[in-house]
């Protein structure tokens, strides 16, 4: 399998469920990226991950929890969301240390909390 | 500061009509790279062109092509004879260097391409 994937492709969770987004990247990239693309709103860039070490956090509330067991695979734990956190969640790898490293994205995850 | 602006926040076309899409940054680097992503309804960014801040050659893709102008901090994107698979949204970036092997990447807020039968 190759680029980026993304599951589950959508989900649904009540506030006070706990769930988790998976992504896995197969082009041997060093860094991970956690966007968030809500209606009518710019991309939000929530997390990015180098070599499994997080070098960015946008103020992004506690309630969404990154992890990064290794370069090839991050995840984003969700627990007691609000309905406004219902968004298309989107995961990207590319080379940390070259700025002409294109993002390749994956299908996303469409989250509603209801 | 470093900024992506796409002003067409629209855009309807009718099938085999040529269209542009805009885009204008604001960088202070002199090295910096700017890139066209496409999302179609299925949700994926796909990336379509890098260009570099010292490679002002325009670029053509098949019915793509990109007009770089530096003397306008423009970048444009211009669809010729479009399709209806051309429809989707289109995403403007720039990345700059924010500091040693460090780059950031800034995002225009996209141009949603209708392309009607």
């Amino acid at each position: 399998e190759t680029g980026v994937t993304q599951t589950p492709r959508h989900l649904v969770m009540g506030m006070t469920n706990k769930k988790s987004l998976k992504c896995e990247q197969h082009l041997g990239h060093n860094a991970m990226y956690w966007y968030k693309q809500s209606a009518k709103k710019p991309l939000e860039l929530m997390f990015v991950y180098s070599l499994e070490e997080r070098v960015e956090n946008n103020s992004v509330p506690s309630r969404f929890s990154p992890e990064c067991p290794n370069s090839s695979h991050l995840f984003l734990h969700l627990h007691t969301l609000q309905p406004e956190d219902s968004a298309l969640y989107l995961c990207a790898s590319s080379q940390w240390d070259r700025g002409n490293s294109p993002l390749h994205f994956g299908n996303g995850t469409r989250l509603t909390v209801t | 500061a470093q900024k992506v602006t796409q002003a067409q926040t629209e855009i309807s076309v009718v099938e085999k009509e040529d269209v542009t899409l805009d885009c204008v940054y604001e960088t202070r680097d002199t090295t910096y790279y700017l890139f066209w992503y496409k999302q179609p309804p299925s949700g994926e960014l796909v990336f379509l062109i890098r260009r570099n801040s010292f490679d002002e050659q325009n670029e053509i893709s098949g019915r793509y092509s990109w007009n770089f102008q530096k003397s306008t901090s423009s970048f444009n994107f211009t669809i010729t004879a479009s399709q209806v698979v051309d429809s989707a949204v289109y995403f403007c970036a720039l990345t700059y260097n924010s500091g040693g092997s460090n780059y950031k990447l800034t995002f225009g807020k996209g141009t949603l391409l209708t392309v009607n039968p």
